[in-house]
C-alpha cells in the first residue's frame, strides 16, 4: 500500500489496551467534526462524528471528545485490536462551508 | 466503499503527457471531490463539484482541470503531467456540502 505519511506522529499501543488519539483543530467557526480511519492501500473511512453542541459521543468501541475551549478533539478506542492499526485523521467542517479541513493524521501501531 | 470506483488504480506515465483519472459513483450524491495525498501534507483538495457542470477550485488546483457531465462521473485531467504531480489521488462524494465525505480507494499515479 501507499505510504500515507513518512513523518506522521505514531502512537504505539499494546493489544487490549485503550488508545487515545488527539487532534488540535484550527478554525473556531468549525461546528462539525469527523474522525476517519485509513488502512494501508485504502481510502479514508468514516468512523464517528460530533457536532459542536456536544462534548462527547460514543460509538461501538470508540468515543469522541470535543473541547471547544481549547479547540481539541480526541478519539478513544477501547480494547485496541490488531485491526485498529491504521492512520487516523480528524477533520473539521466550518459552519456553512462545503469543504472539509483534514488534519495530517496519526499512525496507530498495535504491539502484540 | 459507498459505491465509488476510481480508475485506473495505478498508472505510470511520462512527463508532459496528458492523464485523465475517473471517479464513478452509484450513490446519486450531489457533491464530488478530488484530493491528492502526499507524505507530510495529508489530504489536499484539488477541485470539487456541487452538481452537473458546476465545479470549483480547491487549494492545489494549478495544473489540474475537472469535468462533470453526468451526476455519476467526475473526471480529473492533468493536461501536461509533471513529476510534482506524482501522488495518490482520492475521489470522495457527499450528499450535500458540509456533510461527511466517503472515499474511493485511490489511484496511485507515478510521473517519470
Amino acid at each position: 500500500g501507499e505510504s500515507v505519511g513518512l513523518h506522521l506522529p505514531t502512537l504505539s499501543v499494546q493489544e487490549g489496551d485503550n488508545s487515545i488519539i488527539n487532534c488540535a483543530y484550527s478554525n473556531s467557526a468549525s461546528d462539525y467534526f469527523i474522525w476517519y480511519k485509513q488502512e494501508s492501500g485504502k481510502g479514508p473511512q468514516f468512523i464517528i462524528d460530533i457536532r459542536s453542541n456536544m462534548d462527547k459521543r460514543q460509538g461501538q468501541r470508540v468515543t469522541v471528545l470535543l473541547n471547544k475551549t481549547v479547540k481539541h478533539l480526541s478519539l478513544q478506542i477501547a480494547a485496541t485490536q490488531p485491526g485498529d492499526s491504521a492512520v487516523y485523521f480528524c477533520a473539521e467542517i466550518p459552519n456553512r462551508d462545503d469543504k472539509i479541513i483534514f488534519g495530517k493524521g496519526t499512525r496507530l501501531h498495535i504491539l502484540p | 466503499d459507498a459505491g465509488i470506483t476510481q480508475s485506473p488504480r495505478h498508472k505510470v506515465t511520462e512527463t508532459g503527457t496528458p492523464v485523465t483519472l475517473r471517479c464513478h459513483q452509484t450513490e446519486n450524491h450531489r457533491y464530488m471531490y478530488w484530493y491528492r495525498q502526499d507524505p507530510g501534507h495529508g489530504l489536499r483538495l484539488i477541485h470539487y463539484s456541487y452538481g452537473v457542470k458546476d465545479t470549483d477550485k480547491g487549494e492545489v488546483s494549478d495544473g489540474y482541470s475537472v469535468s462533470r457531465s453526468k451526476t455519476e462521473d467526475f473526471l480529473l485531467t492533468l493536461e501536461s503531467a509533471t513529476s510534482s504531480q506524482t501522488s495518490v489521488y482520492f475521489c470522495a462524494i457527499s450528499e450535500q456540502g458540509g456533510q461527511p465525505q466517503h472515499f474511493g480507494d485511490g489511484t496511485r499515479l507515478s510521473i517519470l
